[in-house]
């Protein structure tokens, strides 16, 4: 199937900085892609659609200016955590679509202390 | 978004076919069934997509009845490896798709 990469796949920081997720489609192009979360013995949450060239649309209840998403490309979403805090640890997942199926990427543990 | 419903958790045999099934009575006409699989620490894996009727492919086999009310995800001769959380989605499908994920079904392979 299509493969769909995350950077990092772990990460650690203090509460008050920033972290960048990156979400890659490795061979091909998505124009859409989706960001979610996944807290412990939970199921996945949308959290955002990212567009590229435009801007991204949030789910309710979803802080746009604390997840900052950028679609600067067809191969790459960005998502930052602006100003985590340790209730943002979390698993974060990418999903891409290619042509009638979404891919998801490894995903990416923060933990936040 | 269709709502789905499965079984919480599930438990079988190494060697043993399971089948696991959701309800989805609000499917609508343009809907698509998708089941995806999910390990601990990993992101959902595509397994298998249908509208209809029967479709099999090398991992699984996924059945619908007429009405599409509900949907059966078989996969034969389960070993351990396959102890994870499937998760039954009914949406549109294509690129621009949302997917909304219920609370999945944990199944268990024990020797």
């Amino acid at each position: 199937g299509a493969v769909v990469s995350q950077h990092p796949s772990r990460v650690i920081c203090k509460s008050g900085t920033s972290v960048k997720i990156e979400c890659r489609s490795l061979d091909f192009q998505a124009t859409t892609m989706f960001w979610y979360r996944q807290f412990p013995k939970q199921s996945l949450m949308l959290m955002a659609t990212s567009n590229e060239g435009s801007k991204a649309t949030y789910e309710q209840g979803v802080e746009k200016d604390k997840f900052l998403i950028n679609h600067a490309s067809l191969t790459l979403s960005t998502l930052t955590v602006t100003s985590a805090h340790p209730e943002d640890s979390s698993f974060y997942i990418c999903s891409a679509g290619r042509t009638d199926t979404q891919y998801f990427g490894p995903g990416t543990r923060l933990t936040v202390l | 978004l269709a709502k789905t419903t499965q079984p919480i958790s599930m438990d079988s045999y190494e060697g043993q076919e399971v089948n696991i099934t959701c309800s989805h009575n609000n499917i609508a006409t343009n809907d698509y069934i998708t089941w995806y699989q999910q390990f601990p620490s990993q992101g959902p894996r595509f397994i298998i997509q249908g509208y209809k009727t029967k479709v099999t492919n090398e991992v699984a086999s996924l059945f619908i009845p007429a009405d599409r009310k509900s949907s059966t995800l078989s996969l034969p001769r389960v070993s351990l490896s396959d102890t994870a959380v499937y998760y039954c989605l009914v949406g549109l499908t294509g690129t621009a798709s949302k997917l909304t994920f219920g609370t999945g079904t944990r199944l268990q392979v024990t020797l």
